[in-house]
């Protein structure tokens, strides 16, 4: 089935590093959202963007909706050991707004 | 409930078998979506439901795979003559109505075929 691709695979970083991590699509979304799944759990959406430039915070989390349409990036400042986890893109938005997801990023937080 | 619901947490049937697996949606939440993840990947999508309608079951694999919500809420995803390749993480998500509201996701079904 179709995938974004979402860029790196996996990262290794030190607790307090700042991280990026961006998304990338063929086709055109109306919605951007950014999920992170920890094991044996469902994805938790973390945040969710509507218009195209749109730049939207949630803590230490910052999202952008490409002007494209076409992508989106994910940044986490700060990071700490509970950011640990798979995080996935998602464009959305059509008519029945389903979601195609991108193809995970792991990040693992050394303390 | 708080969150969407789904059971059983974990299904292990012999290839040939029938299942059913079921989602409970958030209170409220109109539209229910299906998806199947496998080990690594993101989930993928199978059917969509608004209301009691299906209104897009493009995903699903075949047809042996079929879904229904006759109520509009708690909706069955049902798999008939199980296959091995049919083993992955099934997840079910639900939405408030409208085509940009964000989809929350249950913790899924992982179903083994043996």
């Amino acid at each position: 089935g179709q995938q974004l691709n979402q860029s790196p695979q996996s990262m290794f970083i030190q607790e307090g590093e700042d991280v990026s991590m961006n998304c990338t699509s063929s086709s055109i979304f109306n919605t951007w959202l950014w999920y992170k799944q920890d094991p044996g759990e469902g994805p938790v959406l973390l945040i969710a963007l509507y218009k195209a430039g749109e730049l939207t915070s949630n803590g230490r989390l910052t999202a952008q909706f490409g002007i494209t349409r076409k992508d989106s990036f994910l940044n986490i400042s700060a990071s700490i050991p509970s950011d640990v986890g798979i995080y996935f893109c998602a464009g959305g938005g059509g008519a029945t707004n389903k979601l195609i997801f991108g193809t995970g990023t792991l990040l693992a937080v050394q303390p | 409930g708080a969150g969407v619901s789904q059971s059983p947490r974990y299904k292990v049937t012999k290839r040939g078998q029938d299942v059913a697996l079921r989602c409970d949606p958030i209170s409220g939440h109109v539209s229910l979506y299906w998806y199947r993840q496998a080990l690594g990947q993101g989930p993928e999508f199978l059917t969509y439901f608004n209301y009691e309608a299906q209104q897009d079951k493009s995903g699903l694999p075949n047809d042996r795979f079929s879904a229904e919500r006759p109520e509009g809420s708690i909706s069955t995803l049902t798999i008939q003559r199980t296959e091995q390749r049919d083993s992955a993480m099934y997840r079910c998500a639900s939405s408030l109505g409208g085509s940009n509201q964000p989809q929350h996701f249950g913790d899924g079904t992982r179903l083994s075929i043996l």
